[in-house]
């Protein structure tokens, strides 16, 4: 079956950054885009991007360009989302999943989840 | 960017009843590109529907969407004990990819 899981949960200071990994197995990792969400405590849902791990290709919410990059190693089918320059309303839960249809922005299913928390 | 705008907030129900939520947008959602979310607490989100109609894979029939264009509806016919929680709607047309506030049903 399907399975995505993310690398766990991070603190990190004002001003640096953050790598969450996110593991495919289940399926063929190069054949459907993978999105990023994310999700304050106690808040809705927010859209980052995606990337096609076939390609590389990439494309961010206006939000989080300059900001955000996603990347890829298909030797090992794992998807990264890395953000910089953390700010403490960047403290959220950010989730993996994968595309339904190769490229269709419909996702499902999810990674567990990776808490991130930004304080000095 | 389409907003969405989920209502009511809050949805006070029973066991066995009907729960009709509501996701209104903000402009047209090309070609019914409208999906829904389930989230139960300290869980990831699950994909309920597609396509505004289409069910996912092993959701059941009790669950259905309706709508087109700024105006789309969940329908649970008869809530069950698990199916307390907040849903999402999501819209994926070609204004990129955008979620509702959420509606909470909780137990009454």
């Amino acid at each position: 079956q399907v399975q995505l899981v993310q690398s766990g949960a991070e603190v990190k200071k004002p001003g640096a950054s953050v790598k969450v990994s996110c593991k495919a197995s289940g399926y063929t990792f190069t054949g459907y885009y993978m999105h990023w969400v994310r999700q304050a405590p106690g808040q809705g849902l927010e859209w980052m991007g995606w990337i096609n791990p076939n390609s590389g290709g990439t494309n961010y919410a206006q939000k989080f360009q300059g900001r955000v990059t996603m990347t890829r190693d298909t030797s090992i089918s794992t998807a990264y989302m890395e953000l910089s320059r953390l700010r403490s309303d960047d403290t959220a839960v950010y989730y993996c999943a994968k595309d339904l249809h190769d490229y269709s922005n419909v996702l499902d299913p999810w990674g567990q989840g990776t808490l991130v928390t930004v304080s000095s | 960017e389409i907003v969405l705008t989920q209502s009511p907030g809050t949805l006070s129900l029973s066991p066995g009843e009907r729960a009709t939520l509501s996701c209104r947008a903000s402009q047209s959602v090309s070609s019914s590109y409208l999906a829904w979310y389930q989230q139960k607490p300290g869980q990831a989100p699950r994909l309920l529907i597609y396509g505004a109609s289409s069910r996912a894979t092993g959701i059941p029939d009790r669950f259905s969407g309706s709508g087109s264009g700024t105006d789309f509806t969940l329908t649970i016919s008869r809530l069950e004990p698990e199916d307390f929680a907040v849903y999402y709607c999501q819209q994926y047309g070609s204004s990129g990819v955008t979620f509702g506030g959420g509606t909470k049903v909780e137990i009454k």
